[in-house]
Formats: C-alpha cells, sequence, structure tokens
C-alpha cells in the first residue's frame, strides 16, 4: 500500500544550526509533496509545495528538496530558531487524497 | 480576517450519543475536508466536499456523517456507531478541488465520557 514515512523520533537542533527533516514514499509516486506545520492543540499550517519535476523550492529560511529516485523529501530550515520548535507534517497526493506522515517533531535549543 | 472556524474546541459524548462539530469558512473556498488525527498516526480523511449539496467518503467515513448546504458550511455529525470517536477533528479548506495547500481550522478534541 501506498506510504508516507517521517522519522518519528524528536530531532533536537542546536539554535543557529540548519534542521533537516526527512519525507519518504513507497509503492508509488505522488505528483506532488507539501509540507506543514503544526503546533500542540493548533491546526495545521501549509509551508510549502513541491512538484515532481521541481528539484527545490525556497521560502525564506525554509528549503524542500523532491528527489524521485530516492523517493524523498529533505525539509530544511536554515539558521534555526526556538520559535521553529513545532511538528512538521509532509503530505504527498495520492488518487485525489493525500496520504499523510505521523510527523516529525523538531525541538529547537537556544 | 479570513479563516476557518471550528466550535468547539473540546466536546464530550456520553455513549450512544450523536455529537455534531461545527466547521465554517470565510474564504470563499470551493473544498473542504473533515480529517482524524491520532496520536503517533497521520491525518486520515472522514470526508470531502468539492462543491456544495455534494460531498464524497474518504478512508474512514463509517459512523461520521456530513452536509453541506452552504459553501461556507460543512458540519460533521459523529454518530453512535462510531465505536471509538476519541480524536483530534481538523476541518480544512482549499482553494481549488486539488488538495492543493489547505488551510486548517484550530481542531476539536473530541472525548468519551
Amino acid at each position: 500500500s501506498q506510504k508516507i514515512e517521517q522519522n518519528s523520533e524528536a530531532l533536537n537542533i542546536q539554535e543557529g544550526k540548519t534542521a533537516t527533516l526527512t519525507c519518504n514514499y513507497t509503492n508509488y509516486s505522488p505528483a506532488y509533496l507539501q509540507w506543514y506545520r503544526q503546533d500542540p492543540g493548533r491546526g495545521p499550517v501549509f509551508l510549502l509545495l513541491i512538484r515532481e519535476n521541481e528539484k527545490e523550492k525556497r521560502k525564506e529560511r525554509l528549503k524542500v528538496t523532491f528527489d524521485t529516485t530516492l523517493k524523498q523529501s529533505l525539509f530544511h530550515i536554515t539558521a534555526s530558531q526556538p520559535a521553529d520548535s513545532a511538528t512538521y507534517l509532509c503530505a504527498a497526493d495520492s488518487n485525489y487524497q493525500l496520504i499523510w506522515g505521523a510527523g516529525t517533531k523538531l525541538i529547537i535549543k537556544p | 480576517d479570513g479563516g476557518i472556524t471550528q466550535s468547539p474546541k473540546y466536546l464530550f459524548r456520553k455513549e450512544g450519543q450523536n455529537v455534531t462539530l461545527s466547521c465554517e469558512q470565510n474564504l470563499n473556498h470551493d473544498a473542504m475536508y473533515w480529517y482524524r488525527q491520532d496520536p503517533g498516526q497521520g491525518l486520515r480523511l472522514i470526508y470531502y466536499s468539492q462543491i456544495v449539496n455534494d460531498f464524497q467518503k474518504g478512508d474512514i467515513a463509517e459512523g461520521y456523517s456530513v452536509s453541506r448546504e452552504k459553501k461556507e458550511s460543512f458540519p460533521l455529525t459523529v454518530t453512535s456507531a462510531q465505536k471509538n470517536p476519541t480524536a483530534f477533528y481538523l476541518c480544512a479548506s482549499s482553494i481549488r478541488t486539488t488538495n492543493e495547500k489547505l488551510f486548517f481550522g484550530s481542531g476539536t478534541q473530541l472525548s468519551v465520557l
């Protein structure tokens, strides 16, 4: 079955460093991937969308890559700040729906 | 300010009771969605609607019902047939029916008494 997998372990990063989160997909090839941020008790907030024909997309301190050979998307936050601490969700299209990863919790330590 | 409003924030359901979660948007979006979020799992689609008076089942529609009588409103009813309703429920909308760039409400936490 189609799957989206994100690292379930929390990622601890020192403030100012680059945080890199991984999203792997199996058993299919999505036309696009999306990344969302979710704070505790809140709804997800859309960050970036990258299509299969795009290798990289940037928005301020955020960068997303899409590697169709490795079946993987990487999400980078440069110059990380404690305010970036949250859970980050990856979602991929599949048959007119989205398949969601369980999210990776990112903790930025001052 | 434009956005999606979900209410209530917290809801408790008694055995055998139906409860309705409200979702209203003033973004003029065509598509609306209901997701369920359980700890350690990805969001799962319950129902979605691409146009007024039409809606489609998602992967876990059993025990739930929806209506879309107005573009702005997409209420979700959790019926007594849903045996494990405790979860965080999220309503979302998108400007087109392509599942791209979803706007989410702040969620409703439903618990069973």
